[in-house]
Order: structure tokens, then C-alpha cells, then sequence
């Protein structure tokens, strides 16, 4: 059983259109995450939700919009994409003990 | 804000130990982690600290933490060739009051020569 899963997996879409990945876990976490990869893989936070409240957020542009309908789902809309906006973004869940996160398997984006 | 700084690259032979060494810049950091990126895959958990601690050993790892000098060292014993990925330092303050997100290191590049 998949514990923390994102959708798609691969995504290719042109400038300027709107796109959508989903998560959803089934830890029971209480808190879920949404991190960039760029192409060098450093990796870093965009988004935090503490049942449901958002908890941290990083300087990213407001085209991204994080929604998150209930504790185990939190889904990242982006809109106007841009060349830039081109990474792999993983979602991760915790629990409790700070950090211990578990990350779903990222979702490409390719921006044309 | 808080910095995490790892060395990009590390070469070693197969059978040989590993040492990947992460400085942290924040002191209240209360908890050190690292994490392990296969290719293609998201990271996993390989093993953490506390900050009150100074050394745990787990299997083929061993963890070092230096508080003074804010330096952490994940050794691996006898790589092998599994070990090949990226492993990231990361850290972060416990508030208390739920996860606050961790400071990831760039990530150490990992490569195993036969």
C-alpha cells in the first residue's frame, strides 16, 4: 500500500497553461508538505498544512496555490506556468516527531 | 534563516567506508536527519539525532554529531553498490507544536567505483 502518493507522476504542458498535481496520504498524518527538486536536486519547502491550516509559506509566487480539503489531501494548483516552474515536486507527510517526513514518489513537471 | 551545507560529490571504492559531512548553522536545531534519494525515487528516511546526542550507530551507519562545531558525518561501512544515491542533511527546531519543516541540505552525490 502506497503510503504517501502523488499524481501524475509525469507532467508536460506548455507556457502560460494551468496545471494541478494531487497527494493524498494514508498515514494519518497531521501534517503534509509540498517541496521543489530543481534539475541540480537541491530540494526546497514551498507549502506546510497542519490539519489543514497553512502552516509555512515560503516565498513562492501566487501562482501557486495549495488547497488542501482534508488532512490527507493536499493538492497544488499552479497557474500561468513558466519555463522556471520546470522540477520535480514531492509531497510529504509527518507525524508527531518533528521531520520524520515521508515523501511521495515527485511529480516531473516539464514546462514547454 | 537556517543553512545547510553538504559537499555536492563523493567518490569511494565498493568495500570501503563512506563519510558524508553536513555543517548546520542554526544552534537551536534540535533534531539532524539524513536522507536517502535513489534515482528516480523520493527521499527516505535513513536515520536522525538528537541534538543531546553524540553519536548513534545503526547497522553499517554510524551518525557523529559535533555541536560545537555544528557538523554532522553519516559513515557507511563496506558500500556497496546500493548505496549509490544522494543523501541529504537536513535539520530542524521542534517547536512543540507540529512539524515545522526541515532545512535541507544540496544533497551529497554518492558514486561507488567498482
Amino acid at each position: 500500500d502506497t503510503a504517501v502518493s502523488q499524481t501524475p507522476k509525469y507532467l508536460v504542458t506548455q507556457m502560460g497553461n494551468d496545471k494541478s498535481i494531487k497527494c493524498e496520504q494514508n498515514l494519518g498524518h497531521d501534517t503534509m508538505y509540498w517541496y521543489k527538486q530543481d534539475s541540480k536536486k537541491f530540494l526546497k519547502i514551498m507549502f506546510s498544512y497542519n490539519n489543514k491550516e497553512l502552516i509555512i509559506n515560503e516565498t513562492v509566487p501566487n501562482r501557486f496555490s495549495p488547497k488542501s480539503p482534508d488532512k490527507a489531501h493536499l493538492n497544488l494548483h499552479i497557474n500561468s506556468l513558466e519555463l522556471g516552474d520546470s522540477a520535480v515536486y514531492f509531497c510529504a507527510s509527518s507525524q508527531g516527531l518533528a521531520g520524520e517526513l515521508f515523501f511521495g514518489e515527485g511529480s516531473r513537471l516539464t514546462v514547454l | 534563516g537556517e543553512d545547510v551545507e553538504q559537499s555536492l560529490f563523493l567518490s569511494v571504492r565498493e568495500g570501503d567506508s563512506s563519510v558524508i559531512n553536513c555543517t548546520y548553522t542554526d544552534s537551536s536545531s534540535t533534531y539532524l536527519y539524513w536522507y536517502k534519494q535513489e534515482p528516480g525515487a523520493g527521499l527516505q528516511l535513513l536515520t536522525y539525532i538528537f541534538s543531546n546526542m553524540d553519536m548513534k550507530q545503526d547497522q553499517r551507519l554510524t551518525v557523529l554529531l559535533n555541536k560545537k562545531d555544528k557538523h554532522l558525518s553519516l559513515r557507511i561501512a563496506d558500500t556497496q553498490t546500493g548505496d549509490s544515491a544522494i543523501y541529504f542533511c537536513a535539520e530542524t527546531t521542534y517547536s512543540g507544536g507540529g512539524a515545522d519543516g526541515l532545512t535541507f541540505g544540496k544533497g551529497t552525490h554518492l558514486i561507488i567505483q567498482p
